[in-house]
């Protein structure tokens, strides 16, 4: 069926990068996204990409489509401590339905 | 793991008429719920913040007096479209915060969605 897989926690020291992994399972993915969530707030989109694309690029953000493997990620340059939030990895299938994975929850150290 | 229903799940309705759709958190509590709208090929758009017992809070230009919502209970929100026209018509998600350590440990549990057509 169809399931959209992350990993449930990162932590990663400011100023650093980090990469938020996500896999998903159907391969009639149109689009596919990424959201924030911050405390307490509903889920606003960063970025999303078109399931024919290999990269996007936006500011600080970069999403890699690797579409053989089924696997998404986002990275985000020089990780502020305003980057502290949760990451929710979605994909949209040719029937319009939308899947959500967990959302992995990024902490910023120090 | 934590379980929200919507319902229905598929509404069709004649243009003009309201619409109620039911959020419903399964086995927890949530004081918060948020209402999205998924137009075709699109992202979700979030809608409103549904607090229970007191006032949802509306993004801007979302027309609060269009799109009711009630959130009577901790298990509960309802969002009523009211004077629907086919413009209306789109995919509606519902999501209900959990969480036990406080507004930093919370997160996000999907209700299936309710597609509405409006003729």
């Amino acid at each position: 069926g169809e399931d959209v897989e992350q990993s449930l926690f990162l932590s990663v020291r400011e100023g650093d990068s980090s990469v938020i992994n996500c896999t998903y399972t159907d391969s009639s993915s149109t689009y596919l996204y990424w959201y924030k969530q911050e405390p307490g707030a509903g889920l606003q989109l960063l970025t999303y990409i078109f399931s024919n694309m290999d990269m996007k690029q936006d500011q600080r953000l970069t999403v890699l489509l690797n579409k053989k493997d089924k696997h998404l990620s986002l990275r985000i340059a020089d990780t502020q401590t305003g980057d502290s939030a949760i990451y929710f990895c979605a994909e949209i299938l040719k029937d319009d339905k939308i899947i959500f994975g967990k959302g992995t929850r990024l902490h910023i150290l120090p | 793991g934590a379980v929200v229903s919507q319902h229905p799940s598929w509404v069709i309705c004649k243009s003009g008429t309201s619409v109620k759709i039911e959020c419903r958190s399964l086995d927890f509590q949530a004081t918060t719920m948020f209402w999205y709208r998924q137009f075709p090929k699109q992202s979700l758009m979030l809608m409103a913040t549904s607090n229970e017992g007191s006032k949802a809070t509306y993004e801007q230009g979302v027309e609060k007096d269009k799109f009711l919502i009630n959130h009577a209970s901790l298990t509960l929100s309802t969002l009523t479209v009211t004077s629907a026209h086919p413009e209306d018509s789109s995919f509606y998600i519902c999501s209900a915060l959990f969480g036990l350590g406080g507004p930093t440990e919370e997160t996000q549990y999907f209700g299936p969605g309710t597609r509405l057509l409006v003729l």
